[in-house]
């Protein structure tokens, strides 16, 4: 159970540069997120996607543009790297389950650095 | 506004202390809180939620209404707790709010 797949684990761009963060989720859910992760500054969200076909703005969207391609894939694009999008990102998904409430699960992070 | 606060960036406790991670939020509503853990290089996991009152790994966390806080406790730390721990609160539309995290650091 692959859970959420996010592609590449590391990058280094050059200033300027642009690429596409790729994220999929096996687990049939209809949310998707993209945070970023700074040291003092916790998760902050981007972007997110509450089902196929639509996406909405979170906290830091500027600078980044995203895709949802179907229910499974969701990717985040940044068409002019800057320094300051050097960070540490996250692709997560949910579904809200009666029983137990709302469980985000996050994939194992992007390691991106502009220089 | 949705708010979720962490005042210690770092808390940093002997093996076999009692630990207290402090969490306090701003939203209007009925609030839905978390901690999620993220050992190092690792992704980050749900560790409990406040409906479910459950504990995990030893850790208990109570939702406080009239102090806006849902500490996380836990009574008798363990070097293997060591690890970034983050409160979140579930905004309208099913995203979460994190807060700015606390690192645990449980010394031998």
């Amino acid at each position: 159970n692959a859970g959420v797949t996010q592609t590449p684990k590391f990058q280094v761009l050059k200033t300027g540069q642009s690429m596409t963060l790729q994220c999929a989720q096996d687990m049939n859910h209809n949310s998707m997120y993209w945070y970023r992760q700074d040291p003092g500054m916790g998760l902050r969200l981007i972007y997110y996607s509450a089902s196929e076909g639509t996406t909405d703005k979170g906290e830091v969207p500027n600078g980044y543009n995203v895709s949802r391609l179907n229910k499974r894939e969701f990717s985040l694009r940044l068409e002019s790297a800057a320094p300051s999008q050097t960070s540490v990102y996250f692709c997560a998904s949910s579904e809200v389950v009666r029983s137990s409430g709302n469980t985000i699960y996050f994939g194992e992070g992007s390691w991106l650095t502009v220089v | 506004a949705q708010r979720v606060t962490q005042p210690e960036k770092l808390l940093s406790v002997f093996k076999g202390a009692p630990v207290e991670l402090k969490c306090n939020y701003s939203y209007s509503g009925s609030p839905e809180l978390f901690w999620y853990v993220q050992y190092s290089r690792q992704r980050l996991q749900l560790l409990l939620r406040h409906i479910s009152r459950e504990s995990i790994k030893g850790f208990t966390a109570d939702l406080n209404k009239g102090e806006t806080s849902f500490h996380l406790k836990k009574p008798f730390a363990q070097e293997e707790d060591s690890a970034m721990y983050y409160c979140a609160l579930r905004a309208p539309g099913g995203k979460l709010i994190f807060g700015q995290g606390t690192e645990l650091s449980v010394k031998p």
